[in-house]
């Protein structure tokens, strides 16, 4: 039930763009996003709700395909700082709420 | 507002000893989430208590256990420690459940089990 997410590593030049993926095989309520840097607590970055609402940071841009069980996350002109590891964590519908987390994508951005 | 403190810090602990890890949440925030990280198996959610109750908890062995109290600080206890316990033990509060509040972690407990 762990989402799948892809790729699991990309380098970027900064001012470039990447696109991170978390795929589910069953019907999500919810997809969490979060960035943790090397030796440090993840952080917060996003949560898509079946059904539109997002809860987030404006600079943070993300969509959710409920038909697919899909999310992606978008990461455009990058910045050094956008560098870490990202992970996606998903509530399923038939669940009792638990947050399931993803292997996470390891971001590096390059000047 | 304080952040998500978590103690000790580093804890080295031999094989068959119990330990116990200490949360203090954000003040205001109801939930705390323990997860488990190790470079292999990423976040591993281990349990969520809300209000001084159990709201989930996901498939650990039963030597992992935990509480909350009526502060909302929050302890997790290992006990006969395994050599694949050793990980870093991850915190997090939120104002609701983490199912969906965005959640705050902690800057973790690193265990090492010899």
């Amino acid at each position: 039930q762990q989402p799948v997410q892809s790729p699991q590593a990309v380098i970027l030049r900064e001012g470039e763009d990447a696109v991170i993926n978390c795929s589910s095989s069953k019907a999500l309520y919810s997809v969490h996003w979060y960035r943790q840097k090397h030796g440090e607590a993840p952080i917060f970055l996003m949560i898509l709700l079946k059904g539109g609402e997002q809860k987030g940071h404006d600079k943070i841009s993300a969509s959710f395909n409920e038909k697919k069980q899909q999310s992606s996350l978008y990461l455009t002109a990058s910045q050094l700082s956008y560098s870490g590891t990202y992970f996606c964590g998903t509530v399923l519908m038939d669940s009792n709420y638990q947050l399931i987390w993803g292997a996470g994508t390891k971001l590096i951005i390059k000047p | 507002k304080a952040g998500v403190t978590q103690t000790p810090r580093y804890l080295i602990k031999t094989r068959g000893q119990q330990v116990t890890l200490s949360c203090s949440p954000i003040s205001g925030h109801r939930s705390v989430s323990w997860y488990q990280q190790t470079p292999g198996q990423g976040l591993q959610f281990l349990f969520e208590y809300f209000s001084e109750t159990q709201r989930n908890k996901g498939n650990f062995p039963g030597r992992f256990s935990g509480r909350q109290f009526s502060n909302s600080r929050s302890e997790m206890n290992v006990s006969t420690l395994e050599l694949g316990d050793s990980a870093l033990y991850l915190c997090a509060s939120a104002e609701g459940t983490g199912s969906y509040n965005e959640q705050f972690f902690g800057p973790g407990t690193r265990l090492t089990v010899l």
